[in-house]
């Protein structure tokens, strides 16, 4: 049963810590994106990639938001310094080929709580 | 640039009753739009999409949505409801190649 993965599950800081999530899209998916999700702001596309490559970040504070994909199977997303409005919901969802019209699958999301 | 609202936060419906969430859009390009279900603790699952072609469409779990231009609507029915459906539900457009999502509709079923 194919399904993207998400590490970790939950995850709780202080201010001013990094944080990194981790994403493992479906074998053989070539698009990946992250998702903020917050009861203020709803959904909110934060980065997506094609074959590795960023194709949009503006979804992204700059300053202290990075997202990498190191390689076919592993995207990250790294928070420094992490502030309590980071705090949210993060879904990283992948897909196959190169319209938005494919299914975007979602993983289960990190729930960061920043104090 | 294309948008989605969703009428109603919360529906609540009766097991075995009509389900009716409401999901309006705005677009100047003829919209392709997508409905989502999210199921407590867990992330979307893509529900049913409209790219072109036959404006009812039948989607998984007995959900179906009809786009109607002349409504600038896409709403998501099902004739009777089940506990499981009880989730929230979020209507979703493509602008420039990415998916934006309305502010979600929750939906309880009581028994």
């Amino acid at each position: 049963d194919a399904r993207v993965t998400q590490t970790p599950r939950h995850k709780v800081t202080e201010m001013g810590q990094e944080v990194t999530m981790r994403c493992q899209p479906i074998l053989g998916h070539n698009t990946v994106f992250w998702y903020r999700q917050t009861m203020m702001q709803g959904l909110e596309l934060l980065a997506y990639f094609r074959n590795r490559a960023p194709l949009d970040d503006s979804g992204m504070p700059k300053d202290r938001f990075s997202a990498e994909m190191p390689d076919a199977t592993l995207a990250t997303l790294k928070i420094q310094p992490s502030e309590p409005r980071d705090s949210a919901v993060y879904f990283c969802a992948s897909g196959s080929g190169t319209s938005y019209l494919n299914e975007q699958f979602f993983g289960p999301g990190t729930r960061l709580t920043v104090l | 640039a294309q948008s989605v609202t969703q009428l109603g936060s919360h529906v609540s419906v009766s097991e075995g009753a009509l389900v009716l969430l409401r999901c309006n859009y705005s677009s100047s390009v003829p919209p392709y739009l997508f409905w989502y279900v999210q199921y407590p603790n867990q992330g979307l699952q893509l529900l049913l999409k409209y790219t072109t072609g036959a404006t009812l469409v039948k989607g998984i779990n007995g959900f179906e949505a009809e786009f109607k231009k002349s409504e600038t609507s896409f709403h998501l029915t099902k004739p009777s409801a089940h506990m499981s459906d009880a989730a929230e539900y979020f209507c979703a457009v493509i602008n420039t190649d990415k998916l934006i999502f309305g502010t979600g509709t929750r939906l309880q079923v009581f028994p």
